[in-house]
């Protein structure tokens, strides 16, 4: 299984674009890249995934370079109520290697 | 999407009980995931509930302690059994799908205190 490193927390002024970037050297082939939020108390809720390049949602945008070594989450203007654990995640579509949490990335957002 | 519906959402458990944690889904699946999350952790997979299968168990997590049960596409159960104070945790109940890539959608989760 392919090892996720993120930053174990980051704090942010609301508005403002954030960026969480994870390290995934040894992400395979078939593997996808998963984003999750999760707010205390509640499950974790998925955000958006991507196999290479560009992807973009209602909720947020994932930038994968060519040798997906690596993924950015950006989070458009963020508010008080983005304040929440983000957990990036690799996993091919085998369904025979189920999805691995790391210690995701605390976002705080301050007023 | 699926949409997960786990009960209960919480709960006080004496010490040396069990509790069936129940996970309904509004659509048929064929994998589904139990997770476990201590406070201020993250998730720890607790096994893989296949219908019609024995369930696979992550290490350190053994069918005695947590026996699942799989009796259709939509639904499966955890039985936490004689809980300690160790056991207070959240558990997740996950189902896979494969609308685009390979996607894990997570219940509201059983938050169990045991005391």
């Amino acid at each position: 299984l392919a090892k996720t490193t993120q930053p174990i927390s980051m704090d942010s002024y609301e508005g403002q674009e954030v960026n969480i970037t994870c390290s995934h050297n040894n992400i395979a082939t078939n593997d996808y890249i998963t984003w999750y939020q999760q707010f205390p108390s509640q499950g974790p809720r998925f955000i958006i995934q991507g196999y290479k390049t560009k992807v973009t949602n209602e909720v947020a945008s994932l930038f994968i370079p060519a040798d997906r070594k690596s993924s950015t989450l950006s989070l458009p203007r963020v508010s008080l109520s983005d304040t929440a654990v983000y957990y990036c995640l690799v996993g091919d579509d085998s369904g025979n290697t189920p999805l691995v949490f790391g210690k995701g990335t605390r976002l705080s957002v301050i007023a | 999407s699926a949409v997960i519906s786990q009960k209960p959402s919480r709960d006080i458990c004496q010490r040396g009980t069990s509790l069936t944690i129940q996970c309904q889904v509004d659509s048929q699946v064929t994998m589904m995931f139990w997770y476990r999350q201590q406070p201020g952790q993250s998730l720890t997979l607790i096994a893989t509930a296949n219908q019609g299968s024995e369930a696979t168990y992550e290490s350190g997590f053994v069918i005695d302690k947590f026996p699942i049960s799989r009796p259709n596409l939509t639904f499966s159960t955890l039985t936490v059994s004689n809980m300690s104070p160790e056991d207070s945790s959240i558990y997740l109940c996950s189902v896979e799908t494969r609308s685009t890539g390979y996607t894990i959608y997570f219940g509201e989760g059983s938050w169990l205190t045991v005391v």
